[in-house]
């Protein structure tokens, strides 16, 4: 079973500066994807990144996902304070379709 | 506009079956490529996937809990049904329902409010 790991646990960053967070997975799997979501405290999870890359309706281009194979990025450019969230990487497989969640990355705006 | 809302009880008892409804507006469960899916999130902690139904009625589960799962739909109603047979206290969690657009099967693009299930005697 995938494993998918988040780092780092918490980031704490001032407004403007640029936020990275990484994500691994346990196997390199053909036709593997990441997504990333931010959850802030009573809320649902908001999707933020599809398919690696792609930016989901709404999201501000502040907001990329990269990499492939085991290692996938959510960059987090310009910071604003409302970013302040819990971040997870979710990684998705095709065959069969399986979906595993990060542990999540806390980022604080200070 | 995309909604789904989760329904279902609040309180189960350890060995008894949890039924949980996803009820959903904004988009059909009959076009292509279009799926929902259940997650959870046990207080405090990461999200886990569980289960998720497609469009031709293809059904996929988490390997760890695949043996207690079993999800359906209704589409004349919108909903779709999780149960999960012979629950315990670690199966405390918020459930979330989520769509899975036909356009992309990799990312859950609109989610739920959630619903909060205890499990204790």
């Amino acid at each position: 079973e995938i494993v998918v790991t988040q780092s780092p646990g918490t980031l704490s960053l001032s407004p403007g500066e640029r936020a990275t967070l990484s994500c691994r997975a346990s196997q390199s799997v053909t036709y593997s994807y990441s997504a990333w979501y931010q959850q802030k405290p009573g809320q649902a999870p908001r999707l933020l990144i599809y398919g690696t890359f792609s930016r989901a309706t709404g999201i501000p281009d502040r907001f990329s996902g990269s990499g492939s194979g085991t290692d996938f990025t959510l960059t987090i450019s310009r910071l604003e304070p409302e970013d302040s969230a819990v971040y997870y990487c979710q990684w998705y497989g095709t065959s069969p379709p399986k979906y595993t969640f990060g542990q999540g990355t806390k980022l604080e705006i200070k | 506009q995309v909604t789904l809302r989760e329904s279902g009880p609040a309180l189960v008892k350890p060995t008894q079956t949890l039924t949980l409804t996803c009820t959903f507006s904004g988009f059909s469960l009959t076009t292509s490529g279009m799926c929902v899916t259940w997650i959870r999130q046990s207080p405090g902690k990461a999200l886990e996937w569980l289960a998720r139904i497609d469009w031709d009625d293809d059904k996929h589960y988490s390997t760890s809990l695949r043996t207690r799962l079993s999800i359906s739909k209704d589409t004349s109603k919108n909903q779709v049904v999780l149960t999960m047979t012979n629950v315990d206290p670690v199966d405390t969690a918020t459930y979330y329902c989520a769509r899975i657009p036909y356009y992309d099967s990799s990312a859950f693009d609109s989610w739920g409010q959630g619903t909060l299930v205890t499990v204790s005697s």
